[in-house]
């Protein structure tokens, strides 16, 4: 059984930028939720995907975009990055919605 | 907006101590909470799953109970071993889209 596996590792962009953050859900896993994670602060929640169609998004604006493919496994997309984005990005895979999820090792990101 | 609130934020312990955590949510908004481990340079790890009032579940020598009508979950960790040190996180799914809300986490330091 494969992990949930993300990439890049880390990432180092210019403000203005655009950035794509992979992940490559668990074996079986149709439910994929992305979070950011600030320094001293819980995973927030940006937004998750169920069989492809964007199920539930947290309070992030909208140049944060997602997909998820028939594969099941997902992009964020992070356009006009800002300094604030940088955090470390954490994908979770579940076999539904509300089953416990399968974290990734993550996507740090900077943003200089 | 939802507010999960963890405490204590740090906690340092001898090896041998037992020790617990509580993890607080609004009873009104309650679908299903979920515990996660973290451990340095690891990804967090799914501890419980917890749907019902007066749950109760044990893995090896880390157990947690859950109180949806007053709004809080307990975990307690028997005779802490210093590979417990982590962060404990809870996260709360307020409805079927499984968004989870985290807490800020508790971090266990246990000391040899």
């Amino acid at each position: 059984e494969t992990g949930v596996t993300q990439s890049p590792t880390h990432l180092i962009k210019t403000r203005g930028q655009q950035v794509t953050l992979r992940c490559s859900s668990q074996s079986g896993h149709n439910t994929v939720s992305w979070y950011q994670q600030a320094l001293g602060q819980g995973p927030q929640f940006i937004f998750q995907y169920y069989r492809e169609e964007e199920n539930g998004r947290g309070n992030f604006p909208p140049r944060f975009s997602g997909l998820q493919f028939p594969n099941y496994s997902s992009e964020l997309n992070v356009n006009a990055l800002e300094l604030d984005d940088s955090a470390l990005y954490l994908c979770a895979s579940s076999a539904d919605r509300i089953y416990e999820q399968y974290f990734g090792p993550g996507t740090r990101l900077t943003v200089t | 907006i939802l507010n999960v609130e963890q405490s204590p934020q740090s906690l340092h312990v001898q090896e041998g101590d037992s020790t617990n955590f509580t993890c607080s949510f609004p009873s009104s908004n309650f679908y299903a909470l979920h515990w996660y481990r973290w451990e340095t340079a690891k990804s967090p790890e799914a501890l419980f799953v917890m749907t019902l009032n007066g749950d109760e579940k044990k893995k090896g020598r880390i157990s947690a109970t859950l109180n949806t009508k007053e709004g809080y979950s307990y975990l307690y960790i028997k005779g802490s071993q210093p590979e417990d040190s982590a962060t404990y996180l809870c996260a709360l799914i307020s409805s079927n889209t499984g968004k989870l809300i985290f807490g800020q986490g508790t971090t266990l330091q246990v000391k040899p």
